[in-house]
């Protein structure tokens, strides 16, 4: 079946430290890949997407490679602040109307100044 | 334009209570999925809905939860006789759902049920 499987957290940083998230999926034919974010007591904001191979997504510094060949999806900034700190999610779904997400089971950020 | 909407954020329900949660999706949105998140879970996808059509209910208990999305209104999801085991943030999502990729899914800010 279809999963996704994240490294597990906490994630603890001190600012401007390099930040990596890995994330990995197992799925048939060619999903899209997603990172949501969510901050503490709040939903799911789209961080990032990518809709096919070597695609990259980005938004506010974070960046993502589709890559195929290693069916992998790592989140990565270059410098974190503070206010990054949330819990990551990486999810796929594929490209059909209405086909819902399917999540992994997030990695929790914490950074430090 | 306003974002999804869901209400109430908290909720406290007794064992063998109804919970009824609701969700109003974004303007022009006619698509609607709830998902579950456990304590240190990631979020379970339950049940897809268009309007007044169940789509997928794959990820519904089989007992006790049912959803609607009536032609007008909010999509309701319902929990009958709940227990501890329901106590979750529900999270509601909604999404054009037109043309071939699954455009973006924009969710609310979930309801937290706590069953005492």
């Amino acid at each position: 079946g279809n999963s996704v499987t994240q490294m597990e957290g906490p994630v603890t940083l001190s600012e401007e430290a390099f930040l990596t998230i890995n994330c990995t999926y197992t799925a048939t034919g060619y999903p899209s890949l997603f990172w949501y974010v969510q901050y503490p007591g709040e939903g799911l904001q789209l961080l990032l997407k990518a809709t096919k191979a070597d695609d990259k997504g980005s938004n506010k510094g974070f960046e993502a490679t589709y890559r195929k060949e290693t069916t992998s999806f790592h989140l990565e900034k270059g410098s974190v602040q503070v206010s990054d700190s949330a819990v990551y999610f990486c999810a796929l779904t594929y490209n059909q109307a209405g086909t819902a997400l399917i999540f992994g089971k997030g990695t929790t950020l914490s950074v430090s100044s | 334009n306003a974002g999804v909407m869901q209400n109430p954020r908290h909720l406290v329900r007794r064992r063998g209570q109804e919970a009824r949660l609701r969700c109003s999706p974004m303007k022009g949105h006619s698509h609607v999925y709830w998902y579950r998140q456990l304590p240190e879970e990631g979020l379970k996808f339950m049940v897809y809905l268009q309007k007044e059509n169940i789509i997928d209910e794959s990820g519904m208990p089989k007992e006790r939860f049912s959803a609607e999305f009536p032609k007008e209104g909010p999509s309701i999801l319902r929990i009958q006789q709940v227990v501890r085991g329901d106590s979750a943030a529900y999270f509601c999502a909604s999404s054009r759902g037109t043309g071939k990729v699954n455009t973006e899914a924009f969710f609310g800010q979930g309801t937290r049920l706590t069953v005492v």
